[in-house]
């Protein structure tokens, strides 16, 4: 069964601190796809980035970074030098194909960041 | 480009009413999908409709419905309210819904049962 565990519920940091968001996976397919989402205060998430299962390149973009390692199914996403416009719920995501040629979207729980000034 | 739309933005209703929520989704979009979203249960799938037609669909019971119009637009429907479906509900949409594409979602509509 596809599952998505994001172990920390809510993690505070002071501003200027690396902070790193954990998310864990598991899959039985060799193709799938792994998302991060931001959730800020006003509701709407937005989306951060995209891996799919044959990129184990790491991503940097600016302060934010991923490290994807299928050894340990692991998805994880850091801030460095967090800001107060940091603090949000962050969801990690994993989708993958159906027998019927449709996909399935999980998401994570959620890890909510504060990031104190 | 607008982002996806969803009305209202809130919403109070009594157990035992019914409800209606609308999500234009981005411009050339086909797909889009709903989810419940509450504190203890994070992001729940709902259902998925692309091109008019319901293809995915989550385990929800049945009070709650759905459909897609021929310009992609989508409402939701529950029916019979329970104090339990007090929650945030997302749309989200995707140009064709594939395993690649990310979500775009909206505001979402907050729907609080008293």
């Amino acid at each position: 069964a596809q599952k998505v565990t994001q172990a920390q519920t809510e993690i505070s940091v002071v501003e200027k601190e690396d902070v790193t968001l954990d998310c864990v996976y598991e899959t039985r397919d060799t193709t799938y796809y792994l998302f991060w989402y931001k959730q800020p205060p006003s509701g709407e998430l937005v989306f951060l980035i995209r891996r799919n299962s044959f990129d184990e390149q790491n991503e940097i973009s600016g302060r934010y970074s991923w490290n994807f390692q299928k050894s340990t199914s692991s998805f994880n996403f850091t801030i460095t030098a967090s800001q107060v416009v940091d603090s949000a719920v962050y969801f990690c995501a994993l989708s993958e194909a159906k027998a019927s040629g449709t996909y399935k979207y999980i998401f994570g729980t959620g890890t909510r960041l504060k990031v104190l000034a | 480009k607008a982002g996806v739309t969803q009305t209202p933005r809130y919403l109070i209703k009594t157990r035992g009413q019914q409800v209606t929520l609308s999500c234009s989704p981005i411009s050339g979009h086909r797909s889009v999908s709903w989810y419940q979203q509450t504190p203890g249960q994070g992001l729940q799938f709902l259902f998925e409709y692309f091109s008019e037609t319901q293809r995915n669909k989550g385990n929800f019971p049945g009070r709650f419905s759905g459909r897609q119009f021929s310009n992609s637009r989508s409402e939701m429907n529950v029916s019979t309210l329970e104090l339990g479906d007090s929650a945030l509900y997302l749309c989200a949409s995707s140009l064709a819904g594939a395993i690649n594409q990310p979500q775009h979602f909206g505001d979402g509509t907050r729907l609080s049962i008293l």
